[in-house]
């Protein structure tokens, strides 16, 4: 299985704050990564496919980058209903594996 | 536009089976290009995958589930369902349905609210 590894794993982060999350894959899979946001109680919501495609309706301050090993997620400047858990998820092979996930939190 | 939705018994005995449904309402089942998948997060944890199903009756299970795991298709219905075999309380978790587009790079882009599903006697 590949294995997607985020870091942080927490992070705490004042609104306005631009942060970035990291997910690297334990082997190449060019460019098939996308990225969740879930809050507590909810479905995880899809915010970029394709490493860098931004998914409709989600706002511009998000951003994705990378491919191959590593990817990056970074969100510009934080807004309060940004507070989440994000996870990447890799789409290269079967069985489709998620990162541990990275916790934002309000400073 | 297309939603998902759970449903089934949220509380299941060990060593019996766990059946889920999932009601795909707005659009069709049988549409080419989307994978029909089920997804589970145990309590305060990940995410992990369980397996999809085509409109063709394809199917992919995770193989450190597919010796108990089933996921089959009624497209009459427009329902996609899971069944869980011998379960433990390993198995308590939320369940999720999802829709994996292959265009998006094999990504997720709607999800059920989710159920959650104990096992326990």
């Amino acid at each position: 299985d590949i294995q997607l590894t985020q870091s942080p794993s927490f992070l705490s982060a004042s609104v306005g704050d631009r942060v970035t999350i990291t997910c690297r894959a334990s082997q190449d899979i060019s460019s098939y990564l996308a990225w969740y946001q879930q809050k507590p109680g909810k479905a995880p919501k899809l915010l970029i496919y394709a490493a860098s495609s931004l998914q409709s309706g989600v706002p511009s301050r998000f951003s994705g980058s990378g491919s191959g090993t590593e990817f990056t997620l970074t969100i510009s400047s934080l807004q309060p209903e940004d507070f989440a858990t994000y996870y990447c998820q890799q789409g290269t092979s079967y069985p489709y594996t998620f990162g541990q996930g990275t916790k934002l939190e309000i400073k | 536009q297309v939603q998902l939705q759970e449903s089934g018994p949220g509380l299941v005995k060990p060593s019996q089976t766990l059946s889920l449904t999932c009601t795909v309402s707005g659009g069709s089942i049988s549409s080419g290009g989307y994978y029909w998948s089920w997804i589970r997060q145990h309590p305060g944890k990940g995410l992990e995958w369980i397996g999809y199903i085509y409109y063709t009756g394809s199917t992919y299970y995770n193989p450190s589930l597919k010796s108990r795991v089933t996921i089959s298709l009624d497209t009459s219905k427009n329902q996609f369902s899971l069944k869980l075999s011998s379960v433990t309380a390993a198995d308590t978790a939320v369940y999720y349905c999802a829709r994996d587009v292959t265009i998006f790079g094999n990504s997720f882009d709607i999800w059920g609210q989710g159920t959650m599903v104990t096992v326990s006697s």
